[in-house]
């Protein structure tokens, strides 16, 4: 069960768009509609940003979004803000009830 | 709210086993939901350990499974992780969560660094 594949870094000035790459195979991301993401600062909790490709848990702003297209997803976060400085993963479903995480990648806001 | 609380050993020397215990709030396990386990070695990403639901079904990440138990204790709200034969690698902070309905890590305990270390 290989990791996903992420940017190391990405970077965006305020009030920029980003956007972060997931790449998996036909197992994972491609197989099925079930990618999440989650917002890591250094030393704290993950917190879920995006579940089920694009869809947002309560409270999290509309500036983040999420799609897919193949075996690749991708999260967006328009309208760059600097506490949007932190680490992103994406996860998948990998079927028979497992999850498979990528790599992180770091978001810098210049 | 669900809350989640991992306790444990900070230190555990090799080749011993690891044993973490996750214990919730606000929410019965035996209600539903999956509840899993992440971690994540220091500086690096995050790995899914594996998940159980209520019932007793749990599924294990393929590379662990040969050294994971988890089990689920309804009557105390808690659910636990086994790592056996534990080697520095195995050095993580180590997280409990909630899934919905098996596909996602909706609320995360606060984490717990195990060190390997003899």
């Amino acid at each position: 069960q290989s990791a996903l594949t992420q940017p190391r870094s990405v970077s965006g000035s305020p009030g920029q768009s980003v956007t972060i790459s997931c790449t998996g195979t036909s197992s994972n991301v491609g197989g099925y509609n079930y990618v999440s993401w989650y917002q890591q600062y250094p030393g704290k909790v993950p917190k879920l940003m995006i579940y089920h490709v694009t869809e947002r848990p309560s409270g999290v702003p509309d500036r983040f979004s999420g799609s897919k297209s193949g075996n690749t997803a991708s999260l967006t976060v328009s309208g760059l803000q600097t506490e949007d400085e932190a680490d992103y993963y994406c996860c998948s479903y990998a079927g028979t009830y497992s999850l498979v995480f990528g790599g992180g990648t770091k978001l810098t806001v210049l | 709210q669900v809350q989640l609380q991992e306790s444990g050993p900070g230190l555990v020397k090799p080749p011993e086993t690891l044993s973490l215990t996750c214990t919730v709030s606000g929410y019965s396990i035996s209600s539903g939901f999956y509840w899993g386990w992440i971690r994540q070695p220091p500086g690096k990403g995050l790995e899914w350990i594996g998940n159980l639901y209520h019932n007793g079904n749990i599924y294990y990440n393929p590379s662990l499974k040969s050294r994971v138990i988890m089990s689920v204790d309804t009557s105390k709200n808690q659910f636990s992780l086994k790592l056996i034969s534990v080697t520095a690698a195995d050095t993580a902070v180590y997280y409990c969560a909630t899934m919905t309905d098996s596909t996602r890590c909706d609320y995360w305990g606060q984490g717990t660094l195990v060190t390997v270390s003899s």
